[in-house]
C-alpha cells in the first residue's frame, strides 16, 4: 500500500495554462505536508507548506483536505521553469521524518 | 545563504566494497537525515539522527549501514559491503525545530559496478 500517491504524469502542458496536481496520503496520523520540486538530477527543494486553511505564495496554491486525506497544488500562469518534478511530502512524527510520493512530471511546452 | 554540502559528487564502487558517504550539515540543525533516490524512482527514507544517535531508521537501513557524527560537523553514511542495488542518489538533509523546511545536500551518487 503506497503511504503517499501521486499521478506520475507527465503533464504537459503549454505555457500560460492552469495545471492542478493531487495527492492522497495514507496514514490519517500524518502531521505536516509539502510540496517539494525536483530538477533532473537535483536535490529536492521545499516549494511550500501547505495549511489546513489552505495558502497562496505568487502563482502557487495548495489546498489540504485532512477528512479526505488529500493535498493539491495549483500553478497558474505556468512558466517554462516550472517543467520539473513535483513531490508530495508527509511528515509523519516529531522526529520530522518525510514520507514521499513517487512525484508528478511536469512539462511546460512552449 | 547557508547549505548543507555533500562529497563526493559521484563515487564509482565495486560490488562488495565499502563507502564512506559525508555530508556537512548546516550549522545549527539538530536533526540529520539520510534518504537514497534510486534512478526513476522516490526518495525513501534511511535514517534520522539526533542527540549523536539514530532516532528512526527504515527497513532499507540494514547492518550493512550506518551512521555518525565524529566531530560535530560531518555526518557520514557507511555502506560496510556494497551491492548492485545500492545504487542510487544519497542524499542528506538537516532540520531544526521550528523550521518548515529539511534542507537537502545536492547529493551523492553512488554505482556500484
Amino acid at each position: 500500500r503506497k503511504e503517499v500517491e501521486q499521478d506520475p504524469g507527465p503533464f504537459n502542458v503549454p505555457e500560460g495554462a492552469t495545471v492542478a496536481f493531487n495527492c492522497t496520503y495514507s496514514n490519517s496520523a500524518s502531521q505536516s505536508f509539502f510540496w517539494y520540486r525536483q530538477d533532473c538530477r537535483k536535490e529536492p527543494k521545499l516549494l511550500m507548506s501547505v495549511y489546513s486553511s489552505g495558502n497562496e505564495d505568487g502563482r502557487f496554491t495548495a489546498q489540504l483536505n485532512r477528512a479526505s486525506q488529500y493535498i493539491s497544488l495549483l500553478i497558474r500562469d505556468s512558466k517554462l521553469s516550472d517543467s520539473a518534478t513535483y513531490l508530495c511530502v508527509v511528515n509523519l512524527d516529531s522526529n520530522y521524518q518525510l514520507i514521499w510520493g513517487a512525484g508528478t512530471k511536469l512539462i511546460i511546452k512552449p | 545563504e547557508p547549505e548543507v554540502t555533500q562529497t563526493p559528487s559521484h563515487q564509482v564502487t565495486q560490488m562488495g566494497q565499502e563507502v564512506i558517504l559525508r555530508c556537512v550539515p548546516i550549522s545549527n540543525h539538530l536533526y540529520f537525515y539520510w534518504y537514497r533516490q534510486i534512478l526513476g524512482q522516490k526518495v525513501e527514507f534511511l535514517v534520522s539522527f539526533y542527540n549523536n544517535e539514530i532516532s528512526e531508521k527504515s527497513e532499507i537501513f540494514d547492518d550493512q549501514f550506518s551512521v555518525e557524527r565524529p566531530d560535530g560537523s560531518n555526518f557520514t553514511l557507511k555502506i560496510r559491503s556494497t551491492k548492485l542495488e545500492d545504487s542510487a542518489m544519497y542524499f542528506c538533509a538537516g532540520w531544526t525545530s521550528g523550521d518548515d523546511e529539511q534542507y537537502f545536500g545536492p547529493g551523492t551518487r553512488l554505482t556500484v559496478t
